[in-house]
């Protein structure tokens, strides 16, 4: 199992990123993907889950301004986010399945004037 | 939502010590609890899930228990590679870490 992040880096609040999560070793459509952050030096923080199916769930603080997607031709995960804010600043990790057995290692994403 | 407490915040043990680290839900979260260890730079990797089920590859030394809200980690005998954060995580209604046990040398 591989789980790749890619896509993040410094935006100005108020803009837009998307992350990428490329995914190997697997049958990536049979399985539900997270995206958990963590924020330095802080806890972590889940953001959302797509199903197999592609059934969508978001934590409140990121709801409207985060999309979940996946295109399992690709084998890959993607997150969305718009409307950034400093509060969104964190190591963004893709995960495997409804129970987060496998975790990438993660991607820098620094909202910053 | 559920909410996760967990304790300690902080921990210093040996070598060789026997340690438990406890997370409480706000409410009945029927054994969904998986426990993940963090090192430094590194990603969490998870060690138990489900309450009690020892992920493939994790040493014999890490066991869960609990039901209803509450829930322990134990390390039966300290060794020098599990200096690090864990978390656990419920998956019952959506999902919630705990804030963590930093584990360290005494």
């Amino acid at each position: 199992v591989q789980l790749v992040e890619s896509g993040g880096g410094l935006v100005q609040p108020g803009k837009s990123l998307k992350l990428s999560c490329s995914a190997s070793g697997f049958t990536f459509s049979s399985y539900g993907m997270h995206w958990i952050r963590q924020a330095p030096g802080k806890g972590l923080d889940w953001v959302a889950y797509i199903s197999s199916s592609s059934g969508t769930v978001y934590a409140d603080a990121v709801k409207g301004r985060f999309t979940i997607s996946r295109d399992n031709a690709k084998n890959t995960l993607y997150l969305q986010l718009n409307s950034l804010k400093s509060e969104d600043t964190a190591i963004y990790y893709c995960a495997r399945g409804l129970g987060a057995g496998y975790w990438g290692q993660g991607v820098m994403v620094t909202v910053s004037s | 939502d559920i909410q996760m407490t967990q304790s300690p915040s902080f921990l210093s043990a040996s070598v060789g010590d026997r340690v438990t680290i406890n997370c409480k839900a706000s409410q009945n979260i029927n054994k969904y609890l998986n426990w993940y260890q963090q090192k430094l730079g590194e990603a969490p990797k998870r060690l138990i899930y489900n309450t009690n089920n020892l992920q493939t590859g994790i040493p014999s030394r890490f066991s869960g228990s609990g039901s209803g809200t509450d829930y322990t980690l134990t390390i039966s005998s300290l060794q020098p590679e599990d200096f690090a954060t864990y978390f656990c995580l419920q998956h019952n209604s959506l999902y919630t870490f705990g804030a963590g046990t930093k584990l360290e040398l005494k």
